[in-house]
């Protein structure tokens, strides 16, 4: 089954540092997503990106969030200024034109 | 209202049991719709798609009514390792919507 992956699995960051997720998508998807999960509560929405551009974001991505494709393989997050309600999973998942898949899931704890 | 609606549960049914969960959407031109299943402290793992006419895969059916606006699931002979939060999602292609999800419990 194609995969998904996300580095690193586990991040530990300091208030207002900036953090930088990776995921590497499946080759022939072209819809990229960004959702997070709090520990005990949804999977919410962040950001979704299609040919090269931000297509549809939430009021939770706001200007310290950035998302980014820089090489045609990877896609990242950036959080620039990191604070402590950030921390959560972080979940990258890619889409065919029909199926979408997870990756594993960045696990953010900023401290 | 929210744009997907779900019974967080928990559903406590004993092995064996038969056991359905619904997933109310409110946006009519909503695409396409998938049920996941995620683990505690994992990612949401793609169960099944989910069509009008209906789809099954072993214990497994789900099923959509776009009149009424609801997708269902329903697990028959349930195993203690179907415990899990299963979610419902739909899609358009600009997101991928969420329910809260129902958190299913099978004991012995």
């Amino acid at each position: 089954e194609p995969e998904v992956t996300q580095t690193p699995s586990h991040q530990v960051t300091q208030m207002g540092q900036e953090v930088i997720l990776r995921c590497v998508p499946i080759s022939n998807h072209l819809y990229f997503y960004w959702y997070r999960q709090i520990l005990g509560q949804k999977v919410e929405f962040l950001v979704s990106f299609y040919n090269n551009e931000i297509s549809e974001k939430s009021e939770i991505f706001d200007d310290q969030f950035s998302v980014e494709r820089p090489d045609g393989s990877n896609f990242t997050l950036k959080i620039r200024s990191t604070k402590l309600e950030d921390s959560a999973m972080y979940f990258c998942a890619s889409g065919g034109n029909t199926e979408a898949f997870f990756g594993q899931g960045t696990r953010l704890t900023v401290v | 209202r929210k744009e997907v609606e779900q019974d967080p549960g928990p559903f406590n049914v004993p092995e064996g049991a038969t056991v359905a969960f619904n997933c109310t959407y409110s946006n009519s031109a909503s695409q396409s719709f998938f049920w996941y299943r995620q683990d505690c402290r994992k990612e949401p793992k793609l169960l099944m798609s989910v069509y009008s006419s209906g789809n099954e895969d072993g214990r497994f059916t789900a099923q959509l009514n776009r009149a009424s606006q609801y997708i269902s699931l329903l697990i028959r002979d349930s195993k203690l390792s179907d415990s899990a939060t299963y979610l419902c999602l739909w899609r358009s292609f600009q997101k991928l919507v969420f329910g809260t999800g129902t958190r299913l419990l099978v004991s012995p």
